[in-house]
């Protein structure tokens, strides 16, 4: 069964700093990976994938994501942070290999970006 | 990607009651999925719907309580029934254009059971 930890529940950043959001996964096949923003009172926002490729994928607002596969591992990360960024970020994964639909999301983790 | 509406954005509901929560996508799409986000918590899928077929459900959750209709491609309901202060929550919809692409997500349903 798939799996997806986020040990993280909160990250405090300062404003222009660089910003890692941390994320581990169990999948019995090839992982398709994601992740998700949630602002305050909105809805989910598709920020970025991997699928196969390049390690390292680019999303929205200037963030990306690296893939590790021997530690199992897609941090999320941003060079500079802005306030703006302060959200709620979800890790998700699916198993391409079963091709199975199913997204299993991590529990969220919490993103402070001070002025 | 595709644009979903759902509706309706909030409700206060008396326990014992139930409440029928519309989606509708502006394209054809194979299989729907619905979420619950409980507060503060991460998003748990209910069940997977497709067209033409039962929903099937993840382990906690039961047709009984969350019946799902699917009449054609581009629209589902989700029925919470018998409503406690417990199923107070967000009821996201979500749909997948395709094998490995990203999902897209109706605005939620807030949910409160008083």
């Amino acid at each position: 069964a798939q799996s997806v930890a986020q040990p993280e529940d909160q990250v405090n950043v300062a404003e222009g700093n660089p910003l890692t959001v941390k994320c581990t996964y169990s999948v019995s096949g090839n992982p398709y990976l994601f992740w998700y923003v949630q602002y305050p009172n909105r809805g989910l926002q598709f920020l970025l994938k991997y699928i196969t490729g390049d390690n390292l994928v680019k999303g929205s607002y200037g963030f990306e994501a690296e893939f590790n596969k021997s530690q199992t591992s897609f941090h999320l990360k941003k060079p500079s942070a802005l306030v703006s960024d302060s959200a709620l970020y979800f890790c998700a994964v699916r198993d391409g290999h079963t091709g199975g639909f199913k997204t299993i999301f991590g529990a969220g983790t919490r993103l402070f970006v001070k002025a | 990607s595709a644009v979903i509406s759902q509706k309706p954005s909030r409700d206060i509901c008396q326990r014992g009651t139930s409440l029928t929560i519309q989606c509708q996508v502006d394209s054809q799409v194979t299989m729907m999925f619905w979420y619950r986000q409980q507060p503060g918590q991460s998003l748990t899928l209910i069940a997977t719907a497709n067209q033409g077929s039962e929903a099937t459900y993840e382990s906690g959750f039961v047709i009984d309580k969350f019946p799902i209709s699917r009449p054609n491609l581009t629209f589902s309901t989700l029925t919470v029934s018998n409503m406690s202060p417990e199923d107070s929550s967000i009821y996201l919809c979500s749909v997948d254009k395709g094998q490995g692409y990203g999902y897209t997500f109706g605005s939620g349903t807030r949910l409160t059971v008083v």
